[in-house]
């Protein structure tokens, strides 16, 4: 079947400028997340969605970022005013439940450079 | 102290050895823990839960330590194919909440 599926692959964009990157999760997959990873580090949760409302979105880092999920499916993640801080992989995962007792499965992420 | 710490490697093993590393974790109250595991440049992906004191699979076994707060991974008769950064993962409490802690991953390298 298929896994989960994330677009771009690659994002160049420049300072200032708003970008979305866009999530397809598994079938069925109730719960959904984002992440970005920086070289040499673990994942960074970003927000949490059990379904189409957010259920943690405590790692957001500031107002810039967003994320939605309106029909409980496809999530985009939005950032607006780009930083080079933001240069990063964003990693979208999706699981059948919770993440407490569930195997959360990631898609091949999103490589974001800001310049 | 971080939330959850592990060793960053890297891990220089020969082939067919057996090699362990630990995580370690601060919280107390964690519930359940992971490893996952991701290759260079591609997505982590699941190797073993552990929800009670242990887990094994194959060549793989996850031991938990609640009294010392660690989880460990031992692979044993490693292979090429295992080089990889090994994720640990800890949830903090099995609510509808996020709370999941990922370390920064130890870098293993297997050598022929």
């Amino acid at each position: 079947g298929a896994g989960v599926s994330q677009t771009p692959s690659n994002k160049v964009t420049e300072k200032g400028k708003y970008v979305e990157l866009r999530c397809d999760p598994i079938s069925g997959h109730t719960a959904l997340y984002w992440y970005r990873q920086s070289l040499g580090q673990g994942p960074e949760f970003l927000i949490y969605f059990q379904g189409t409302g957010a259920a943690d979105d405590s790692g957001l880092p500031n107002d810039r970022f967003f994320a939605v999920r309106p029909e409980g499916s496809v999530s985009t993640l939005k950032i607006q005013r780009t930083e080079r801080g933001d240069s990063a992989v964003y990693l979208c995962a999706s699981s059948l439940g919770p993440p407490a007792y569930n195997e959360q499965f990631f898609g091949p992420g999103t490589r974001l450079t800001v310049l | 102290r971080k939330e959850v710490e592990q060793d960053p490697g890297p891990f220089n093993v020969p082939e067919g050895a057996t090699v362990a590393f630990n995580c370690t974790y601060s919280n107390s109250a964690s519930q359940s823990f992971f490893w996952y595991r991701q290759d260079c440049r591609k997505e982590p992906k699941l190797l073993m839960s552990v929800y009670s004191s242990g887990n094994e699979d194959g060549r793989f076994t996850a031991q938990l330590n609640r009294a010392s707060q660690y989880i460990s991974l031992l692979i044993r008769d490693s292979k090429l194919s295992d080089s990889a950064t090994y994720l640990c993962v800890v949830n903090i409490r099995g609510d509808s909440n996020y709370q999941l802690i990922w370390g920064a991953g130890t870098k293993l390298i297997i050598k022929p």
